[in-house]
């Protein structure tokens, strides 16, 4: 399975401000997503990060608070952006393994809290 | 869209024990049943998966059935283990869609 990493791995920030979260894979992948998951609870699925296009949000996430850039096939970020408290989260990025496996593969997540 | 329900949410067993986590799913394209355990602060890891065309799949003492009539799935862990403990998340995905509906989750707690 593919190599995935993510930084920053943890952060603390102010509300109002905005964290960029990378995600970078050590082989080319078609698919990567972005899922967040709050405390004790299931994941959610906020993006699909596509190559050469806007990324497609899921219910309940905007494009003007998640921009997402997927600038290659290897490489994608999450921002979350003008924050506040209820944004305390993990929010992990995860990948298709290929070959129409439907297998996804998650990175070590961004444990983010706002204050 | 997909729904999946997971039981139960906690599941407490002694050493040794088995545990067994039930899944239903609602869309009956769904063809793809994967399970991911999580660790206290680690991400998901993919322990097991089952597709449709399979009833039951097996790998050491973790094992998977699929009931496609019912629409339903089981994990199974046996002799189980502390290192067990963990929070155990199945999914349902269609085909095509690489989409998956994840289950609320499971806490498992292995007493030692």
């Amino acid at each position: 399975s593919a190599v995935i990493s993510q930084k920053p791995s943890r952060d603390i920030c102010q509300r109002g401000t905005s964290l960029t979260i990378q995600c970078q894979v050590d082989s080319q992948v078609t698919m990567m997503f972005w899922y967040r998951q709050q405390p004790g609870q299931s994941l959610t699925l906020i993006a699909t990060a596509n190559q050469g296009s806007e990324a497609t949000y899921e219910s309940g996430f905007v494009i003007d608070k998640f921009p997402i850039s997927r600038p290659n096939l290897t490489f994608s970020t999450l921002t979350v952006s003008n924050m506040s408290p209820e944004d305390s989260s993990i929010y992990l990025c995860s990948v298709e393994s290929g070959g129409g496996s439907d297998t996804q593969y998650f990175g070590p997540g961004t444990r983010l809290t706002v204050l | 869209g997909e729904n999946v329900e997971q039981h139960p949410s906690t599941l407490s067993v002694q050493e040794g024990d088995s545990a067994v986590i039930k899944c239903t799913y609602s869309d009956s394209a769904s063809n793809y049943f994967p399970w991911y355990k999580q660790e206290l602060g680690k991400r998901p890891q993919l322990i097991i998966d089952i597709r449709s065309n399979v009833g039951e799949k097996k790998d050491q003492r973790i094992a998977v059935t699929l009931n496609k009539t019912a629409k339903h799935f089981s994990l199974h862990i046996t002799e189980t283990q502390p290192e067990d403990s963990a929070v155990y998340f199945c999914a349902a995905i269609s085909g095509g869609s690489y989409i998956p509906t994840f289950g609320r989750g499971t806490s498992l707690i292995v007493h030692p």
